[in-house]
């Protein structure tokens, strides 16, 4: 199956200090990168979708210039919260979908996830 | 609006079988998605199905009713293991997904 990792997979930061999140599809090649943040006990909330070559789409609520997303290739995307602050740790996730398979039903729109990166701002 | 019901808790006995519901209101539709979370960890992707019907994988199945709005997932033979939150998404006219808040599994020696 397809796989995605994150890196770092944990990371402790000064408030006030920038943290980068790097999400790569090893085996596949990934229009569509999605950022989710994930609280304890509660779901997936979807914060951007992340087009190569394109600016990314935020959803509402979500401040473009504290999450700042970069989709420089079709296998690396990248999440940058700026000035960070303690209300921002939170555990991130990223997934990808594969681009142009013709396989079995599901296989285009199918999200796989990276392992997710816990954020700790102190 | 969009909504994704499916029941915050469930408790089950090793060894039984699990049935874990979930009802979806979307625009538009085009598939549904269960996911496998363990406490700490990224979902895991379990099935999808976008036809009527039942789909069977192993000691899990998923079934669609599109005219009723409904999915279930089917755990057969519990496992320890199997402790972990179900996720069911939806997929939208837009092909965006629509989460629900999961299940939690419990299981039980």
């Amino acid at each position: 199956g397809a796989v995605v990792s994150q890196h770092p997979s944990r990371v402790i930061c000064k408030s006030g200090t920038s943290v980068k999140i790097e999400c790569r599809s090893l085996d596949f090649q990934a229009t569509t990168m999605f950022w989710y943040r994930q609280f304890p006990k509660k779901s997936l909330m979807l914060m951007a979708t992340s087009n190569e070559g394109s600016k990314a789409t935020y959803e509402q609520g979500v401040e473009k210039d504290k999450f700042l997303i970069n989709h420089a290739s079709l296998t690396l995307s990248t999440l940058t919260v700026t000035s960070a602050h303690p209300e921002d740790s939170s555990f991130y996730i990223c997934s990808a979908s594969e681009m142009g398979l013709a396989g079995a039903a599901g296989d285009l729109e199918t999200q796989y996830f990276g392992p997710g990166t816990r954020l700790l701002v102190l | 609006g969009q909504n994704i019901d499916q029941p915050t808790e469930m408790t089950a006995t090793e060894g039984a079988i699990v049935q874990i519901n979930c009802t979806y209101q979307t625009s538009g539709f085009n598939g549904l998605f269960w996911y496998q979370q363990h406490a700490g960890e990224a979902p895991t992707f379990l099935s999808y199905n976008v036809l009527d019907g039942l789909e069977e994988k192993g000691r899990f199945s998923s079934f669609l009713s599109r005219s009723k709005g409904y999915s279930y997932l089917l755990l057969k033979e519990l496992q320890m293991k199997d402790s972990a939150s179900y996720l069911c998404a939806a997929l939208d006219s837009n092909y965006q997904l629509i989460w629900g808040a999961g299940t939690k599994l419990i299981i039980k020696p």
